[in-house]
């Protein structure tokens, strides 16, 4: 199975200020059809996850333009360009290239 | 709006069975594939089935293969996890998951809890 490693675990970030969360794969995750299939999640506490951005770079309808994608083969960044009180919860990359789909371990954006 | 409503869960002894059902709507559920996906200790998430338009086609984690079963009844618009034989690792939340260029929408979940 491919695994997903975020960093880092426990993100403090200061409200206004950016925040950068790393997924790096063990394997390239660039599938025979040319499409790269990495998504990211937000998770905010008590509530079930919502997909922000889909194949890399794609923001979901109603996502904020502080949130972006970017990335290729095995190195994959969400980055939020100034985080405001409601992004505080957990990140998730996962990879749909692979059987089976794969979830990265987590990232916990904390607003200081 | 897209909605997913996940019941079924519930405490059952190692060995015993559940069948988690999920209520879509919003959308035209026979366009979709759909998904299982399990949540343990809060944190980590675990794909655990996949099933296609018309549920001819489905996949399975190894951990669940032989255990678990995936179907959906397009007519009534819902997805079903026939689970058997299951084990204290199975413990978690278990969300219906609609998949568009990969999974996107979830639903609020239902805690499977395997304990004797």
């Amino acid at each position: 199975d491919v695994v997903l490693t975020q960093s880092p675990l426990s993100l403090p970030v200061t409200l206004g200020q950016p925040a950068s969360i790393s997924c790096r794969s063990s394997q390239s995750l660039e599938h025979s059809d040319g499409n790269t299939y990495v998504n990211w999640f937000q998770q905010r506490p008590g509530q079930s996850p919502r997909r922000l951005i889909y194949k890399i770079s794609n923001r979901e309808s109603g996502v904020p333009d502080r949130f972006s994608g970017s990335g290729s083969g095995t190195d994959f960044t969400l980055k939020i360009s100034g985080v405001e009180a409601e992004d505080a919860g957990v990140y998730y990359c996962m990879q749909g290239t692979h059987w089976p789909l794969t979830f990265g371990g987590g990232t916990e954006v904390e607003i200081k | 709006e897209v909605q997913l409503v996940e019941s079924g869960g519930g405490l059952v002894h190692p060995g015993g069975s559940l069948r988690l059902s999920c209520a879509a709507s919003g959308f035209t559920f026979s366009n979709n594939w759909m998904h299982w996906v399990r949540q343990t200790s809060g944190r980590g998430l675990v794909w655990v089935s996949r099933i296609n338009y018309d549920g001819s086609d489905t996949s399975y984690a190894d951990s669940v293969e032989g255990r678990f079963t995936i179907s959906r009844d397009n007519a009534k618009n819902r997805l079903y996890l026939q689970m058997n034989s299951l084990r204290i690792e199975d413990t978690g939340v278990y969300y219906c998951v609609r998949n568009s260029w990969g999974p996107d929408y979830w639903g609020q979940g239902t805690l499977v809890t395997v304990s004797s």
